[in-house]
């Protein structure tokens, strides 16, 4: 059975200060993986999408990267945090693209301040 | 564009009692997208509750049930006899095409509680 795996489960961090959330995916291979993003009583929007390992593409712009080292593997980072990058962060996966059911994680919820 | 709009909650149902959570979408960018409901119970991810792909079938799941109404853009959620187990966050989904990339656009969210 496949198992999706996000850390932190949650942050507080200072505006300013650098990010980096993680998604393992375990028991499927070459999986597409997604970053989404819920504000706080906002609508969860897709960040970004990777079909294969090391290619990423952005969807939305919000001051934000992401990468994926590993087939299994996908980070979200910055390097200088925004009051609005506040919300709650997910990760999911799909065995391809077109319209492909996705599975979520767990989530990371954070704060900035 | 596209998009999706549905029942603001929050909503309170009594256990027993029927539900209705109505989702409509707008779907330029595909004529017929995948129909999604989402579900995310207290303090878990956000899982599957329910698909259709098709124009006309219904989607059923955990006593759930949706019908994908092209005619009316609607992907309206329904079940007969809520439990308080049923408590949770559930979000309609579009699934878009977009090559590569399996895009879903959702809802904001209809957080349902259930009082027994």
């Amino acid at each position: 059975a496949q198992t999706i795996h996000q850390w932190p489960v949650a942050e507080i961090k200072a505006v300013g200060s650098p990010l980096s959330l993680g998604c393992t995916i375990k028991g499927k291979s070459s999986p597409n993986l997604y970053w989404y993003w819920q504000a706080t009583g906002g609508t969860l929007q897709q960040l970004f999408y990777s079909i294969t390992v090391g290619q990423v593409e952005s969807v939305v712009q919000l001051n934000l990267s992401a990468s994926r080292p590993k087939d299994d593997q996908f980070i979200l980072s910055t390097e200088k945090l925004l009051l609005s990058h506040s919300g709650f962060y997910l990760c999911a996966w799909s065995l391809g693209g077109g319209r492909d059911t996705q599975y979520f994680g767990p989530g990371t919820r954070l704060l900035v301040l | 564009g596209d998009s999706v709009t549905q029942t603001e909650g929050p909503v309170t149902v009594s256990e027993s009692e029927s539900l209705i959570i109505n989702c409509t979408y707008s779907a330029t960018s595909i004529a017929y997208p995948n129909l999604f409901w989402y579900v995310r119970y207290p303090g878990e991810g956000l899982q599957l509750l329910l698909k259709v792909i098709t124009a006309g079938q219904k989607g059923s799941s955990r006593g759930f049930e949706a019908t994908y109404n092209k005619e009316t853009t609607s992907f309206h959620l329904q079940k007969a006899s809520v439990q308080e187990s049923d408590s949770a966050v559930y979000y309609c989904a579009l699934g878009l095409s977009g090559g590569s990339n399996a895009k879903l656009t959702f809802g904001k969210g209809t957080k349902l509680s259930v009082k027994s």
